[in-house]
């Protein structure tokens, strides 16, 4: 099936320092990747719907300027926390949709995810 | 997209049929049922999703009731690595959105 590797999987910084996470979909093209974002314990909260050639839609309560999200080419999104803090310290998600071959049945594949500690 | 209510958690003897419901009574004509897994420390992945018949694939079964209103999950030979965070999930199939809202879902915890 489809695939969609995150990198990198776990990264420590300190704060006020900026992260980068990149989201690639190996074997399909993805105009549009969702990044999620999960604190312990708790379910994954939708921040963003990253789109190829345009600018991203984030959800209401999500800081565009602090969570920048560039979605360059059809196989690969980032997302950028910048001034990371301790509280951004998290497990971010990033998915997409297959679409291969005309499919369309709303199945979206997820990246194994990168855990975020901010000192 | 229709409200979801799963329990918080569930047990399973390995080797068994683990059953996970799912209620959806708000469900509307065009909404179909997904369910998604997720093991501890990774990306959620799919399992299995429907509209209205039952559907099997080599991970699970999904049964829907008749009404729609509710679904189960059924994992019939459960092993110790399918202990997750079951999430059942109501959604409009394809289109231009295909982004998810997860609930709480349902923590199976498959025992030896």
């Amino acid at each position: 099936g489809a695939v969609v590797s995150q990198h990198p999987s776990w990264v420590i910084c300190k704060s006020g320092t900026s992260v980068k996470i990149e989201c690639r979909s190996l074997d399909f093209q993805a105009t549009t990747m969702f990044w999620y974002r999960q604190f312990p314990k708790q379910s994954l909260m939708l921040m963003a719907t990253s789109n190829e050639g345009s600018k991203a839609t984030y959800e209401q309560g999500v800081e565009k300027d602090k969570f920048l999200i560039n979605h360059a080419s059809l196989t690969l999104s980032t997302l950028t926390v910048t001034s990371a803090h301790p509280e951004d310290s998290s497990f971010y998600i990033c998915s997409a949709p297959s679409g291969a071959g005309g499919s369309n049945t709303g199945e979206l594949f997820f990246g194994e995810g990168s855990r975020l500690t901010v000192l | 997209d229709a409200k979801t209510t799963q329990p918080p958690s569930m047990d399973c003897a390995e080797g068994r049929a683990a059953n996970l419901p799912c209620n959806h009574s708000t469900i509307s004509g065009n909404e179909y049922v997904y369910w998604y897994r997720q093991i501890h420390s990774q990306g959620p992945q799919y399992i299995i999703h429907g509209l209205k018949n039952n559907e099997t694939n080599e991970m699970a079964s999904l049964i829907i009731t008749e009404d729609r209103k509710s679904s189960t999950l059924i994992l019939p030979h459960a092993t110790l690595r399918d202990t997750a965070v079951y999430y059942c999930i109501v959604r409009v199939s394809g289109g231009s959105n295909y982004k998810l809202t997860f609930g709480k879902g349902t923590l199976l915890t498959v025992n030896p």
